[in-house]
């Protein structure tokens, strides 16, 4: 089975742009979570989608958004881009009927860089 | 989600067996203990669960205690690939993982 991946690997943006990241789940997952890590704050939820509808979110701005599509493909965006954005972004997949208490499976993660 | 307390680092040598524990005191009767690892800059990885029996499987061995306030990971020939961040997390209905600073283990040869 092919595990998580994610597009792009590495990404630079400036300030004030926007940015979208994508994910593939594993084949026959339906929930995606997505998490972004930085030196400062380590691991951070953001957001979980399940059958195409945000099942959890977690203390992010308005400006951090996501969705889902059929397929379970993953997509979040991040608009008016800030420097403190510049983080690792991963997301994982599960099987989703027991939410964050299944084995969750990430991907490699997008790494983004704000200038 | 239920608190978790490790230390924040730990050594290894080659070839011999890391145990690394995990403080879970207010951990409820129907929750699970989950471990994860992240080697530098990838994408944590799954490596073992329980409840209240002790697991093994190809990766590690986990030791729960009767009481399941606590539990110990244990890695029994590690290699220097296994050096890493590892966290215990307790999972809530929530739908979020809560990742703490976990523990940084050196393996050293």
């Amino acid at each position: 089975k092919a595990g998580v991946t994610q597009t792009p690997r590495y990404l630079i943006k400036t300030r004030g742009q926007q940015v979208t990241l994508s994910c593939s789940p594993i084949s026959g997952h339906r929930s995606v979570s997505w998490y972004q890590q930085t030196p400062g704050q380590g691991l951070q939820f953001l957001f979980e989608y399940f059958s195409e509808t945000q099942r959890n979110k977690g203390n992010f701005p308005g400006r951090f958004s996501g969705r889902q599509f059929s397929n379970s493909r993953s997509e979040m965006n991040v608009s008016t881009l800030e420097l403190g954005d510049s983080a690792l972004y991963l997301c994982a997949s599960s099987g989703g009927t027991r939410g964050a208490q299944e084995t969750q499976y990430f991907g490699p993660g997008t790494r983004l860089l704000v200038l | 989600d239920a608190k978790t307390t490790q230390p924040t680092s730990m050594d290894c040598a080659e070839g011999r067996a890391a145990n690394l524990p995990c403080n879970h005191s207010t951990i409820s009767g129907n929750e699970y203990v989950y471990w994860y690892r992240q080697i530098h800059s990838q994408g944590p990885q799954y490596i073992i669960h329980g409840l209240k029996n002790n697991e093994t499987n190809e990766m590690a061995s986990l030791i729960i205690t009767e009481d399941r306030k606590s539990s110990t990971l244990i890695l029994p020939h590690a290699t220097l690939r296994d050096t890493a961040v590892y966290y215990c997390m307790i999972p809530s209905n929530t739908g979020k993982l809560i990742f703490g600073q976990g523990t940084t283990l050196q393996v050293k040869p």
